[in-house]
């Protein structure tokens, strides 16, 4: 299984640009990058995907490096519901989904 | 949002009895998944299905058996449960799509209180 890896933890201020960083040097050319973030007592939602080309959606941007080899997902204007555990994914058709620890993203008002 | 239903929400059992928990899904989607969430740990998957009775294992099954006689139920069972078991359980679902790769919907988890 292709493997991500993601800094525990970061930190930013409600309305600044948050950069949460993910690598995944074994992507291979079919693998698409997810993005899914968990809320406090909730279970993972979709945050946005891609394959190479950067992506935007009203929850955030997603950018891509043009070796694959790492990706950026892009918060505009962090909010205080904007806490929560970002997971980065590796996902190629149907297969055994493995999550690592994620970043847990801390707000500051 | 995805129709996931996971059953019970929240239960406390006894250390060496039987649990069965239920993942639900009205989308007819063919792939599902048992994850559970430990303090530190992150998601972890315990077992998947890619069909009716096709089931296999992820990383951390043991002591765990699931089962799939439908395309909308997917049950786990702990079948002596211990308190290492004391976990948040998530059911996913996803359909493999190609062109796009899988989106993976969520339930809202089942808390499991092993004494």
């Amino acid at each position: 299984d292709a493997k991500t890896t993601q800094p525990n933890s970061m930190e930013s201020n409600e309305e600044e640009p948050v950069h949460l960083p993910c690598n995944h040097s074994t992507i291979s050319g079919t693998d698409y990058i997810h993005w899914y973030r968990q809320l406090p007592s909730q279970g993972p939602e979709y945050v946005i995907h891609g394959l190479t080309s950067n992506v935007n959606n009203r929850m955030a941007s997603l950018a891509i490096a043009e070796d694959r080899k790492s990706s950026t997902l892009i918060l505009h204007r962090a909010t205080l519901r904007d806490a929560a555990v970002y997971y980065c994914i590796l996902i190629q058709g149907a297969q055994k989904l493995v999550f690592g620890q994620g970043t847990r993203l801390t707000i500051n008002p | 949002d995805a129709g996931i239903t996971q059953s019970p929400r929240h239960k406390v059992t006894e250390t060496g009895t039987p649990v069965t928990l239920r993942c639900h899904q009205t989308e007819n989607h063919r792939y599902m998944y048992w994850y559970r969430q430990d303090p530190g740990h992150g998601l972890r998957l315990i077992h998947y299905s890619y069909g009716v009775k096709d089931t296999d294992k992820g990383e951390v099954s043991d002591g765990y058996s699931v089962s799939r006689s439908k395309t909308e139920d997917f049950l786990l069972t702990l079948e002596s449960a211990t308190s290492s078991q004391t976990s948040v359980y998530f059911c996913a679902i996803s359909e493999a799509r190609g062109n796009s790769g899988n989106t993976i919907y969520f339930g809202e988890g089942s808390w499991l209180t092993v004494v």
